[in-house]
């Protein structure tokens, strides 16, 4: 079993429409989650953060996590074009050493 | 808003040669790590670096890696006798002051091994 598991996409949506991104993870320590954009070429880009059970918005951002199903999430709402990139679930490993655990990431396209 | 700066943005190098990768992280982070990413994968842990000494570090991260602190502001990653597979972007990321707190990455440093 893979450590992050995303479907890596490509999820197409159309301009102003919900993206809804899927991270499953299988350390049962882990206790903070991140989420990160990467354009292609580029370093990842930190867009959301949760530690807590349920939901984080922030802006057109919601964040979800659900850590008795080792489940996050995140929704986009109104997708705009710019967001089209590859969204990284990135775990904060149990080992308290700050280690992030990096998913393959999903693929995003935002279609005008 | 702050940022980590990393230098140099591409390094082209013969197999078998020593590289450093430099970083600056943001100025009142404590933690300091190094990820490498490979062309078309995801994104690995290379190794954390808190209060002077490494913290954790991955398998990939053998003998002819090392990281160093030399002052208060670098952050450095050497690579002794690169192979080719070493060819990747090097991420510098820092965060702080808690461990928990999120990670803040540079810009990278693409290292292409000949």
């Amino acid at each position: 079993q893979k450590e992050v598991e995303q479907n890596s996409g490509p999820l197409s949506v159309p301009e102003g429409a919900i993206a809804s991104l899927n991270c499953t993870y299988s350390d049962r320590g882990s206790q903070s989650f991140f989420w990160y954009r990467q354009y292609s070429g580029k370093s990842p880009e930190l867009i959301m953060f949760i530690y807590s059970n349920g939901d984080k918005e922030d802006g057109r951002f919601t964040a979800q996590l659900n850590k008795a199903s080792q489940y996050v999430s995140l929704l986009i709402r109104d997708s705009q074009p710019s967001d089209s990139a590859t969204y990284l679930c990135a775990p904060k490993g149990s080992s308290n050493t700050g280690k992030l655990i990096f998913g393959q990431g999903t693929t995003l396209q935002v279609k005008p | 808003e702050p940022e980590v700066t990393q230098t140099p943005s591409h390094q082209v190098t013969q197999m078998g040669q020593e590289v450093i990768l430099r970083c600056v992280p943001i100025s009142n982070h404590l933690y300091f790590y190094w990820y490498r990413q490979i062309l078309g994968q995801k994104v690995e842990f290379l190794v954390s670096f808190y209060n002077n000494e490494i913290s954790e570090k991955s398998e990939i991260f053998d003998d002819q890696f090392s990281v160093e602190r030399p002052d208060g502001s670098n952050f450095t990653l050497k690579i002794r006798s690169t192979k080719l597979e070493d060819s990747a972007m090097y991420f510098c990321a820092s965060s702080g002051p808690g461990v928990d707190q999120p990670q803040h990455f540079g810009d990278g440093t693409r290292l292409s091994i000949l």
